[in-house]
């Protein structure tokens, strides 16, 4: 159990347009879901926090306006870049949370996303 | 800041062992993950260890935690190709849901 799935693995999308991206816990439900940022060869960056039904949690340097993230239910979260640009493109991975046995709520990584703004 | 450091770098020859090396941030930290990235993939989780634990063994993966250095290290015994990737270490911060990953640390093994 505990599968995370992001819709799409990959999308290119012009300069001014946005791109929505999708994450989903397959078989459990999610107190929690984060979003994180990967460039090239470097770490993940925590973007946000998100928790169904309230407005997300951005971490110092994120733009809500530009990241706008909604979780409308338990099983889903969306990113959307908004008026994307090339500096946009990155690697988006997200992750749900749920309540385990080690007593906190342990993260499950989605497969990522890859975007790519022309 | 909050870094998590990780040597960037790391080739080993086929069957040789190999040892990744980590210096966490939060000496409150519960639990220390490590996780395998492939090219364009996400993560996959490796293994993990508890704080009150000084080290953890996991068929060819073996954990070392030495808390007083906040020092984490795997170690792969019989290392493979498939073997070759980018590990990051993780910390979850104490009091948060937070993980903050390592730098990473890219391993190449040759044949």
């Amino acid at each position: 159990g505990a599968v995370v799935s992001q819709h799409p693995s990959r999308v290119i999308c012009k300069s001014g347009t946005s791109v929505k991206i999708e994450c989903r816990s397959l078989d459990f439900q999610a107190t929690t879901m984060f979003w994180y940022r990967q460039f090239p060869k470097q770490s993940l960056m925590l973007m946000a926090t998100s928790n169904e039904g309230s407005k997300a949690t951005y971490e110092q340097g994120v733009e809500k306006d530009k990241f706008l993230i909604n979780h409308a239910s338990l099983t889903l979260s969306t990113l959307t870049v908004t008026s994307a640009h090339p500096e946009d493109s990155s690697f988006y991975i997200c992750s749900a949370a749920r309540p385990s046995q080690r007593g906190y709520n342990e993260q499950f990584f989605g497969p990522g996303t890859r975007l790519t703004v022309l | 800041g909050e870094d998590v450091e990780q040597s960037l770098f790391l080739s080993v020859r086929e069957g040789d062992s190999s040892v990744i090396n980590c210096t966490y941030t939060d000496s409150s930290s519960t639990y220390l993950y490590w996780y395998k990235q492939e090219p364009g993939a996400g993560l996959q989780l490796l293994t993990y260890i508890f704080s009150n634990m000084d080290m953890k063994q996991d068929q060819r993966l073996t954990v070392l935690l030495n808390k007083k250095d906040k020092h984490l290290s795997l170690r792969i015994a019989d290392t493979q190709t498939g073997d070759s990737a980018i590990y990051f270490c993780a910390e979850v911060l104490s009091g948060t849901y937070k993980y903050i990953f390592g730098t990473g640390t890219r391993l190449k093994v040759l044949a």
